[in-house]
């Protein structure tokens, strides 16, 4: 089965600055789909954006951008002028071609004012 | 509408009670499910529904059945509970079953089973 690890339990960031996120995973699988999303305390789920494998270019939404590193198995998120809706719970996602779904441990983002 | 819509927000039962949760979409998903989360973990996955076929995480216990009425529409009936069932219950649906599409998650239901 495919994991997905994210090795930093808790992060945080000044306000207005850069913060990244990482996320390895491993797989035996060439086409597969990555994610982020992000979890406030108001608890739902919300998809910051997303990667197809098979694409080279690095997906971007806005102030938010990943850093894919196919060989390295790294899909890492950027987070640019860090605001305070940004705090929250963030999980890396893999989607397998046939569509299992494996989350990571999830960092949890403190921003400071 | 580009919701997934959780009732109850929050639910206590007892364990002997019966309670159901619904979770409901009008987007035209042909995929929908259900995940438990403890806090500060990832989502656990308990079913699919996907064309309104059914698969089950096998490690989720008979307690927790699912149901889906129609394609906009899964419940998650729950009797005989036990306190460490007490978690979020989050659905979500997504437009297919392959592919990039990401799932589109409610805003979960808090259980506290006493």
């Amino acid at each position: 089965a495919q994991t997905v690890t994210q090795s930093q339990p808790e992060m945080s960031v000044q306000e207005a600055e850069t913060v990244t996120l990482s996320c390895t995973y491993d797989t035996s699988e060439s086409d597969y789909y990555l994610f982020w999303y992000k979890q406030p305390p108001s608890r739902q789920m919300i998809l910051v954006i997303r990667q197809e494998a098979y694409k080279q270019q690095n997906a971007t939404e806005n102030r938010f951008s990943v850093n894919f590193q196919k060989a390295a198995k790294s899909f890492s998120l950027k987070i640019s002028d860090s605001q305070l809706g940004d705090a929250a719970m963030y999980f890396c996602a893999y989607r397998s071609f046939g569509n299992q779904f494996y989350f990571g441990t999830g960092t949890s983002l403190t921003v400071i004012p | 509408d580009t919701e997934v819509t959780q009732t109850p927000k929050h639910l206590v039962m007892g364990m002997t009670n019966k309670k159901s949760l619904k979770c409901e979409q009008h987007m035209g998903h042909r995929a929908m499910y259900w995940y438990k989360q403890k806090a500060k973990k990832p989502p656990e996955l308990m079913f699919v529904y996907s064309y309104e076929k059914l698969s089950i995480n096998e490690s989720v216990p008979s307690r927790f059945s699912p149901e889906c009425p129609n394609s906009s529409l899964l419940n998650l009936h729950l009797h005989a509970l036990q306190p460490e069932d007490s978690a979020l219950y989050l659905c979500a649906s997504s437009q297919g079953t392959t592919g990039s599409y990401g799932y589109t998650f409610g805003s979960g239901t808090r259980l506290t089973v006493v």
